[in-house]
Protein backbone atom coordinates (compact mmCIF):
# COMPACT_ATOMS: atom_id res chain seq x y z
CA UNK A 1 0.00 0.00 0.00
CA UNK A 2 1.34 3.46 -0.56
CA UNK A 3 1.71 5.53 2.37
CA UNK A 4 1.17 8.84 1.02
CA UNK A 5 -0.75 9.04 -2.09
CA UNK A 6 -1.66 11.94 -4.38
CA UNK A 7 -4.52 12.61 -6.88
CA UNK A 8 -4.92 13.34 -9.14
CA UNK A 9 -1.02 12.88 -10.72
CA UNK A 10 -1.69 14.59 -13.74
CA UNK A 11 -3.73 18.08 -14.14
CA UNK A 12 -3.97 20.37 -16.91
CA UNK A 13 -6.68 23.32 -16.38
CA UNK A 14 -7.25 26.76 -17.87
CA UNK A 15 -5.85 29.89 -16.27
CA UNK A 16 -8.19 31.59 -13.68
CA UNK A 17 -9.86 27.77 -12.89
CA UNK A 18 -10.17 26.88 -9.38
CA UNK A 19 -8.59 23.49 -8.77
CA UNK A 20 -8.07 20.93 -5.84
CA UNK A 21 -5.27 18.38 -4.89
CA UNK A 22 -6.25 15.59 -2.75
CA UNK A 23 -3.54 14.03 -0.66
CA UNK A 24 -3.94 10.72 1.94
CA UNK A 25 -1.78 9.10 4.59
CA UNK A 26 -1.74 5.64 6.38
CA UNK A 27 1.14 6.04 8.27
CA UNK A 28 -1.05 7.29 11.42
CA UNK A 29 1.47 10.68 11.42
CA UNK A 30 0.14 13.41 12.83
CA UNK A 31 1.75 15.95 10.63
CA UNK A 32 1.31 16.94 7.08
CA UNK A 33 2.41 19.01 4.19
CA UNK A 34 2.28 20.81 1.31
CA UNK A 35 5.77 21.29 -1.17
CA UNK A 36 6.29 23.15 -4.38
CA UNK A 37 8.55 21.79 -6.70
CA UNK A 38 9.52 24.28 -9.64
CA UNK A 39 10.76 24.01 -13.09
CA UNK A 40 14.41 23.93 -11.87
CA UNK A 41 13.39 21.17 -9.40
CA UNK A 42 13.88 23.15 -6.55
CA UNK A 43 11.28 22.14 -3.57
CA UNK A 44 10.01 24.20 -0.95
CA UNK A 45 7.33 24.02 1.90
CA UNK A 46 4.89 25.74 1.16
CA UNK A 47 2.12 24.76 4.25
CA UNK A 48 2.73 22.99 7.77
CA UNK A 49 0.09 21.20 9.27
CA UNK A 50 -1.55 19.55 12.15
CA UNK A 51 -4.56 19.10 13.86
CA UNK A 52 -3.59 22.64 16.32
CA UNK A 53 -1.36 24.31 14.11
CA UNK A 54 -1.40 25.71 10.32
CA UNK A 55 2.41 27.17 9.56
CA UNK A 56 2.03 29.21 6.28
CA UNK A 57 5.45 29.96 4.27
CA UNK A 58 4.89 33.67 3.96
CA UNK A 59 5.77 33.25 0.15
CA UNK A 60 2.47 31.41 -0.35
CA UNK A 61 -0.14 33.31 -2.59
CA UNK A 62 -3.58 33.48 -0.13
CA UNK A 63 -5.11 31.75 -3.62
CA UNK A 64 -3.71 28.58 -1.98
CA UNK A 65 -5.45 27.29 1.06
CA UNK A 66 -4.91 23.76 2.78
CA UNK A 67 -8.31 21.83 4.31
CA UNK A 68 -8.31 18.99 6.20
CA UNK A 69 -11.02 16.84 6.93
CA UNK A 70 -9.27 14.60 9.30
CA UNK A 71 -5.75 13.81 10.53
CA UNK A 72 -5.29 11.07 7.49
CA UNK A 73 -5.92 14.11 4.57
CA UNK A 74 -4.26 17.43 4.21
CA UNK A 75 -6.33 18.84 0.36
CA UNK A 76 -4.12 21.77 -1.22
CA UNK A 77 -7.11 23.88 -2.99
CA UNK A 78 -5.83 26.69 -5.68
CA UNK A 79 -8.02 29.42 -6.77
CA UNK A 80 -7.86 31.71 -9.88
CA UNK A 81 -5.23 29.43 -11.20
CA UNK A 82 -2.33 31.37 -12.70
CA UNK A 83 0.49 30.34 -15.36
CA UNK A 84 3.08 30.72 -12.68
CA UNK A 85 1.20 28.44 -10.88
CA UNK A 86 2.51 25.61 -12.91
CA UNK A 87 4.77 23.10 -10.90
CA UNK A 88 4.90 19.11 -9.26
CA UNK A 89 3.24 19.81 -6.03
CA UNK A 90 4.08 17.23 -3.34
CA UNK A 91 2.51 16.19 0.21
CA UNK A 92 4.17 14.64 2.45
CA UNK A 93 3.81 13.65 6.43
CA UNK A 94 5.38 13.09 9.35
CA UNK A 95 5.10 11.81 13.27
CA UNK A 96 5.99 14.48 15.34
CA UNK A 97 5.86 18.49 16.16
CA UNK A 98 7.56 21.00 18.23
CA UNK A 99 10.75 20.79 19.76
CA UNK A 100 12.67 17.77 21.46
CA UNK A 101 13.93 14.87 20.06
CA UNK A 102 11.40 12.70 18.77
CA UNK A 103 10.11 15.79 17.26
CA UNK A 104 9.73 16.34 13.24
CA UNK A 105 10.53 12.49 12.17
CA UNK A 106 11.77 12.31 8.92
CA UNK A 107 8.93 13.54 6.29
CA UNK A 108 7.46 11.02 3.45
CA UNK A 109 6.51 12.01 0.43
CA UNK A 110 3.82 11.10 -2.49
CA UNK A 111 4.63 10.96 -5.81
CA UNK A 112 3.67 14.68 -6.98
CA UNK A 113 0.89 15.92 -8.35
CA UNK A 114 1.79 17.55 -11.97
CA UNK A 115 -0.03 20.91 -12.81
CA UNK A 116 -0.37 22.49 -15.62
CA UNK A 117 -1.96 26.01 -16.66
CA UNK A 118 -2.75 26.47 -20.11
CA UNK B 1 18.37 33.31 5.74
CA UNK B 2 17.83 29.57 5.29
CA UNK B 3 20.01 28.55 2.75
CA UNK B 4 21.35 25.29 1.71
CA UNK B 5 24.20 25.28 -1.28
CA UNK B 6 23.91 21.86 -3.18
CA UNK B 7 26.18 21.42 -6.51
CA UNK B 8 23.16 20.40 -9.31
CA UNK B 9 26.03 18.22 -11.26
CA UNK B 10 25.21 15.95 -13.37
CA UNK B 11 28.05 13.61 -11.94
CA UNK B 12 28.93 10.84 -13.90
CA UNK B 13 31.13 8.22 -12.45
CA UNK B 14 31.28 4.85 -13.67
CA UNK B 15 29.84 1.51 -12.20
CA UNK B 16 31.63 0.48 -8.82
CA UNK B 17 33.17 3.93 -7.93
CA UNK B 18 32.16 5.64 -4.45
CA UNK B 19 30.11 8.77 -4.64
CA UNK B 20 30.06 11.58 -2.74
CA UNK B 21 27.83 14.04 -2.61
CA UNK B 22 28.04 17.27 -0.18
CA UNK B 23 26.04 20.24 1.43
CA UNK B 24 26.57 23.44 2.99
CA UNK B 25 24.45 25.12 4.88
CA UNK B 26 24.69 28.79 6.77
CA UNK B 27 21.81 28.54 9.46
CA UNK B 28 23.71 27.20 12.52
CA UNK B 29 20.30 26.32 14.42
CA UNK B 30 19.43 22.97 11.98
CA UNK B 31 19.75 19.91 13.87
CA UNK B 32 18.41 17.31 11.58
CA UNK B 33 20.14 16.42 8.48
CA UNK B 34 18.45 14.02 5.59
CA UNK B 35 19.07 13.20 2.15
CA UNK B 36 16.44 12.19 -0.12
CA UNK B 37 16.45 10.26 -3.58
CA UNK B 38 14.23 11.12 -6.30
CA UNK B 39 13.97 9.33 -9.21
CA UNK B 40 12.50 11.21 -12.68
CA UNK B 41 8.59 11.54 -11.80
CA UNK B 42 8.89 10.11 -8.68
CA UNK B 43 8.23 11.55 -5.22
CA UNK B 44 11.89 11.86 -2.63
CA UNK B 45 12.63 8.97 -1.01
CA UNK B 46 14.16 9.25 2.40
CA UNK B 47 17.65 7.69 2.45
CA UNK B 48 19.57 8.63 5.68
CA UNK B 49 17.86 10.74 8.81
CA UNK B 50 20.47 11.89 11.31
CA UNK B 51 20.67 14.28 14.27
CA UNK B 52 23.49 16.39 15.00
CA UNK B 53 26.88 16.16 14.10
CA UNK B 54 28.55 12.32 13.30
CA UNK B 55 28.20 9.73 10.59
CA UNK B 56 25.12 7.36 10.08
CA UNK B 57 26.21 3.81 8.00
CA UNK B 58 23.71 1.71 6.56
CA UNK B 59 24.39 -0.69 4.02
CA UNK B 60 26.39 0.75 0.93
CA UNK B 61 25.16 4.47 2.14
CA UNK B 62 27.23 6.80 4.64
CA UNK B 63 26.01 9.72 6.01
CA UNK B 64 28.18 12.18 7.82
CA UNK B 65 27.27 15.95 9.42
CA UNK B 66 29.89 18.37 10.56
CA UNK B 67 27.72 21.12 12.51
CA UNK B 68 31.28 23.23 12.93
CA UNK B 69 31.47 23.53 9.12
CA UNK B 70 27.96 23.58 8.22
CA UNK B 71 28.66 20.56 6.33
CA UNK B 72 26.89 17.57 5.01
CA UNK B 73 28.40 14.66 2.52
CA UNK B 74 26.67 11.19 1.67
CA UNK B 75 28.80 8.30 0.40
CA UNK B 76 27.73 6.01 -1.70
CA UNK B 77 30.21 2.80 -1.89
CA UNK B 78 29.95 -0.04 -4.59
CA UNK B 79 27.64 2.52 -6.71
CA UNK B 80 25.19 0.87 -9.20
CA UNK B 81 23.10 2.13 -12.41
CA UNK B 82 19.93 1.75 -10.57
CA UNK B 83 21.38 4.66 -8.18
CA UNK B 84 21.36 7.17 -10.75
CA UNK B 85 18.91 10.08 -9.95
CA UNK B 86 18.99 13.32 -7.76
CA UNK B 87 19.91 13.45 -4.41
CA UNK B 88 18.37 15.89 -2.21
CA UNK B 89 19.82 17.31 0.99
CA UNK B 90 17.56 18.41 3.19
CA UNK B 91 17.60 19.94 6.93
CA UNK B 92 15.31 21.51 9.80
CA UNK B 93 15.87 23.09 13.30
CA UNK B 94 14.74 21.49 16.19
CA UNK B 95 10.78 22.16 15.82
CA UNK B 96 9.28 20.57 12.89
CA UNK B 97 6.90 23.84 12.23
CA UNK B 98 8.83 25.76 9.45
CA UNK B 99 8.95 22.16 7.15
CA UNK B 100 12.24 20.83 5.28
CA UNK B 101 15.17 23.06 3.70
CA UNK B 102 16.31 21.42 0.80
CA UNK B 103 19.09 21.75 -1.69
CA UNK B 104 18.70 22.38 -5.18
CA UNK B 105 19.32 18.27 -5.89
CA UNK B 106 22.22 16.43 -7.66
CA UNK B 107 21.72 14.53 -10.57
CA UNK B 108 24.26 11.23 -10.64
CA UNK B 109 24.66 9.26 -13.47
CA UNK B 110 26.61 6.11 -12.60
CA UNK B 111 27.95 4.12 -16.07
CA UNK B 112 27.35 0.75 -15.96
Amino acid sequence: DTAVSQTPKYLVTQMGNDKSIKCEQNLGHDTMYWYKQDSKKFLKIMFSYNNKELIINETVPNRFSPKSPDKAHLNLHINSLELGDSAVYFCASSQGWGTGFHSNQPQHFGDGTRLSIL
Amino acid sequence: QKEVEQDPGPLSVPEGAIVSLNCTYSNSAFQYFMWYRQYSRKGPELLMYTYSSGNKEDGRFTAQVDKSSKYISLFIRDSQPSDSATYLCAMVEGGGADGLTFGKGTHLIIQP
